[in-house]
């Protein structure tokens, strides 16, 4: 199957500042990538949709301005948590599929804590 | 709406013991696909399964097999013979056709030795 990565793969990070995630598809071209945050003992709960070249689309109960979504390139989406505080510590997963495509590749995961 | 079901919260079964993980879901669309991850400690989704909508063919992989019955929305998953490394938790998910998924809560695999 497709292959995705992100980077880094666990963050720890001080209250206040911003973090950076990486999602990438190393061996295809992504229309589409998706962010999932997933709180422990939890289940994966989507938080936007990211379409090449245009604005990310974000799900209900996300803020956009405090979880920015870049997919400049098909083989690239990154997420910004800006101003993180304690309980946006989770981990978050991406994937990517294809254009019309019902396939969904995730990456490893990110562990975000932030103290 | 798209929703998924998982009833079991937690399973804890003896190795070789034969397992099923039930999973309800429900959509309106008429075209979609349902999945099986395996999530280990590590937390990196394991892609077991996909099937779509049109395709009620049970399958089986090895140990593992999959029933899905579109009359009563469910996608069944059964472990014959488990053991320790099967321990883990499983997510069935629901995708449409626009690429995203929604899972369900994720039933927690415990096989003692």
């Amino acid at each position: 199957g497709a292959v995705v990565s992100q980077h880094p793969s666990w963050v720890i990070c001080k209250s206040g500042t911003s973090v950076k995630i990486e999602c990438r598809s190393l061996d295809f071209q992504a229309t589409t990538m998706f962010w999932y945050r997933q709180f422990p003992k939890q289940s994966l709960m989507l938080m936007a949709t990211s379409n090449e070249g245009s604005k990310a689309t974000y799900e209900q109960g996300v803020e956009k301005d405090k979880f920015l979504i870049n997919h400049a390139s098909l083989t690239l989406s990154t997420l910004t948590v800006t101003s993180a505080h304690p309980e946006d510590s989770s981990f978050y997963i991406c994937s990517a599929g294809g254009a019309g495509s019902y396939e969904q590749y995730f990456g490893p995961g990110t562990r975000l804590t932030v103290t | 709406a798209q929703k998924v079901t998982q009833a079991q919260t937690e399973i804890s079964v003896v190795e070789k013991e034969d397992v099923t993980l039930d999973c309800v879901y429900e959509t309106r669309d008429t075209t979609y696909y349902l999945f099986w991850y395996k999530q280990p400690p590590s937390g990196e989704l394991v892609f077991l399964i996909r099937r779509n909508s049109f395709d009620e063919q049970n399958e089986i992989s090895g140990r593992y097999s999959w029933n899905f019955q579109k009359s009563t929305s469910s996608f069944n998953f059964t472990i014959t013979a488990s053991q320790v490394v099967d321990s883990a938790v499983y997510f069935c998910a629901l995708g449409s056709n626009a690429g995203k998924s929604t899972f369900g809560d994720g039933t927690t695999l415990t096989v003692k030795p």
